[in-house]
């Protein structure tokens, strides 16, 4: 079954230390490919996002996330984790370029000080 | 900048009661979608449109339904509410599969 999956549902790290949070999607081809975060509270926002080439993409907030086709994985990591990334991440895929997003569970980020 | 902006933020229903949200976009976006969000389950999509006058269904469609009479604006309604539409809906907007952008959400509560 087509499906995203984020292993991960709680990840805890020091402020400081680097993040790698796991997103894996089951799609035949590659379909197009999504990080948001969410505060408490608050809504979704957009943090970056792979359609294709380059297979190491770049997003807001000093995040950057590379896509795997072997693995078909795309995780998202940040050399240096701030206090204010505390929050939860979603991984998304668009199978078939129709913005249909289908999400994965979701991994929420707490950091230590 | 509004961008997405969801009517009302919070909301309490009684089982067998209506109620419709609204969601307004000024991005001059095509696509529209409504999602909920459930905890340990990411969002689900419930109906999507990809133009005015146009709807679809998504992933969790029943017990509710929409309309799109103008391109800004895009509800979604909950004729007669049970408690496991409890749950935090999320409008959206974007050009095609760009990437969306979410309102802030509504949470609506069902006793």
């Amino acid at each position: 079954a087509q499906s995203v999956t984020q292993p991960d549902i709680h990840i805890t790290v020091s402020e400081g230390a680097s993040l790698e949070l796991r997103c894996n999607y089951s799609y035949g081809a590659t379909p197009y490919l999504f990080w948001y975060v969410q505060s408490p509270g608050q809504g979704l926002q957009l943090l970056l996002k792979y359609f294709s080439g380059d297979t190491l993409v770049q997003g807001i907030k000093g995040f950057e996330a590379e896509f795997k086709r072997s693995q078909s994985s795309f995780n998202l990591r940040k050399p240096s984790v701030h206090w204010s990334d505390a929050a939860e991440y979603f991984c998304a895929v668009d199978p078939s370029n129709t913005g249909k997003l289908i999400f994965g569970q979701g991994t929420t980020l707490q950091v230590k000080p | 900048n509004a961008g997405v902006t969801q009517t009302p933020k919070f909301r309490v229903l009684k089982t067998g009661q209506s109620m419709t949200l609204l969601c307004a976009q000024d991005m001059n976006h095509e696509y529209m979608y409504w999602y909920r969000q459930d905890p340990g389950m990411g969002l689900r999509l419930i109906h999507y449109s990809v133009g005015e006058g146009t709807t679809a269904k998504g992933e969790v469609p029943d017990g509710y339904n929409v309309s799109r009479l103008k391109k800004q604006n895009f509800l979604l309604g909950l004729e007669s509410a049970a408690p496991s539409q409890t749950s935090v809906y999320f409008c959206a907007s974007s050009l095609q599969g760009t990437g969306a952008f979410f309102g802030q959400g509504t949470r609506l509560t069902v006793v």
